[in-house]
């Protein structure tokens, strides 16, 4: 079965880049896309095809994918940004999702 | 506007049956895949299965013996059954559109179902 591993924490200071890590074995010749969960609600697609913005989420928010490692960048991290964040890919026909990683702004 | 919500009983027995439906408004299940997700008490997200209207269905190897997906285009849903269940699959069950270019760009609200005696 094909593996996505994200590390469980990540912290940042307001108004800083946050970094958040998605590897896989050959996961830059996937499509990744990435979720962000806020407590008690559904996860909200943030970016997908590796680096696309769906409509309505802000510019902060951009990826990328290279080799083993897909990351998420949120650049001028907010507040409202602090929530669970999933990376997701498919490995042929099943859908794939890492374990996920807490962002914690402070 | 896509919406999707999750109905079903929120407690099932050990060794029984669950059985929810997603409700599909703004969009017709004729098009696109549709999957339903789990997450169980404080853990990660995980894929159950999915299934396009014209028949082909895929399910998470670990869960396939357990699961099945089907939809009724009369009424807009899809629903999901899995069957022989324990504690472990006590979790908040999306349902979700696997939209275009490969992303799930719309989810339900999530149930929760927890299976208990």
């Amino acid at each position: 079965s094909y593996d996505l591993t994200q590390p469980p924490s990540v912290s940042v200071s307001p108004g800083q880049t946050a970094n958040i890590i998605c590897s896989g074995d050959n996961l830059g010749d996937k499509n990744v896309c990435w979720y962000q969960q806020r407590p008690g609600q559904s996860p909200v697609l943030v970016i997908y095809q590796d680096n696309m913005r769906p409509s309505g989420i802000p510019e902060r928010f951009s990826g990328s994918n290279s080799g083993n490692t897909g990351t998420l960048t949120i650049s001028g991290t907010q507040p409202m940004d602090e929530a669970d964040y999933y990376c997701q890919t498919w490995a042929g026909s099943t859908v794939v999702f890492g374990g996920g990683t807490k962002l914690t702004v402070l | 506007q896509v919406q999707l919500q999750e109905s079903g009983p929120g407690l099932v027995k050990p060794s029984g049956t669950l059985s929810l439906t997603c409700t599909v408004s703004g969009g017709s299940i004729t098009s696109y895949y549709w999957s339903w997700i789990r997450q169980p008490p404080g853990k990660g997200l995980e894929w159950i299965g999915y299934k396009y209207y014209s028949g082909g269905t895929i399910y998470n190897p670990s869960l396939k013996s357990r699961v099945t997906i089907s939809l009724d285009t009369s009424k807009n849903q899809f629903s999901l059954k899995l069957s022989s269940l324990t504690a472990a699959d006590t979790a908040v069950y999306y349902c979700a559109r696997d939209g275009p270019l490969q992303r799930f760009d719309y989810w339900g609200r999530g149930t929760l179902v927890t299976v208990s005696s």
